[in-house]
């Protein structure tokens, strides 16, 4: 069964550095999505991409992230100097635009620790 | 603007027990609602779905749910809990509108022997 991947799945950081997270969907989805949730909180949205553009954002997603289908499979979220609290599980979902296009299917996530 | 609230963020049943999480949710407009499952360590599983077809929803693992407007709930119970049901419980909510999941804070379901 196809199934959406994420590298690395634990990543470890300093405070201001650059990380980037990757994520590959199922093949035939075209709506990607990042959520994070912080340990021992709810799920949050952060960003949905289709057509090569950003559809939505929420206020968490400011000027310090960013994201990228660099090819045809990849999915990346960006985040250029990393605080203390972008300390967090970073899921990447995708979902169809045909049959079940309500359900998004989750990675497997990606722990992100800054020191 | 959508929202979910899961009453009690821990709940403990016996093996062979009712499971019964509740889920609440508030939006304008009908909206699609999930369960999913998050074992220790590991990623998000879809557990089940409402989408505005039949208001009872079976899914995996013998788990179902009840979409019930007038109470605007979404209630997810299993017959006979296992120990292999032990995990975390994430009711979310989303708009055909805008897409993105909104999610509850969570049900930590313990399963004692």
């Amino acid at each position: 069964e196809p199934e959406v991947t994420q590298t690395p799945s634990h990543q470890v950081t300093q405070m201001g550095q650059e990380v980037i997270l990757r994520c590959v969907p199922i093949s035939n989805h075209l709506y990607f999505y990042w959520y994070r949730q912080i340990l021992g909180q709810k799920v949050e949205f952060l960003v949905s991409f289709y057509n090569n553009e950003i559809s939505e954002k929420s206020e968490i997603f400011d000027d310090q992230f960013s994201v990228e289908r660099p090819d045809g499979s990849n999915f990346t979220l960006k985040i250029r100097s990393t605080k203390l609290e972008d300390s967090a599980m970073y899921f990447c979902a995708s979902r169809p635009t045909t049959g079940s296009q309500e359900t998004q299917y989750f990675g497997p996530g990606t722990r992100l620790l800054v020191l | 603007a959508q929202s979910v609230t899961q009453l009690g963020s821990h709940v403990s049943v016996s093996e062979g027990a009712l499971v019964l999480l509740r889920c609440n949710y508030s939006s304008s407009v009908p909206p699609y609602l999930f369960w999913y499952v998050q074992y220790p360590n590991q990623g998000l599983q879809l557990l089940l779905k409402y989408t505005s077809a039949a208001t009872l929803v079976k899914g995996i693992n013998g788990f179902e749910a009840e979409f019930k407007k007038s109470e605007t709930s979404f209630h997810l119970t299993k017959p006979s809990a296992h120990m292999s049901d032990a995990a975390e419980y994430f009711c979310a909510v989303s708009v055909p509108s805008a897409r993105q999941l909104t999610f509850g804070s969570g049900t930590q379901l313990t399963v004692l022997p």
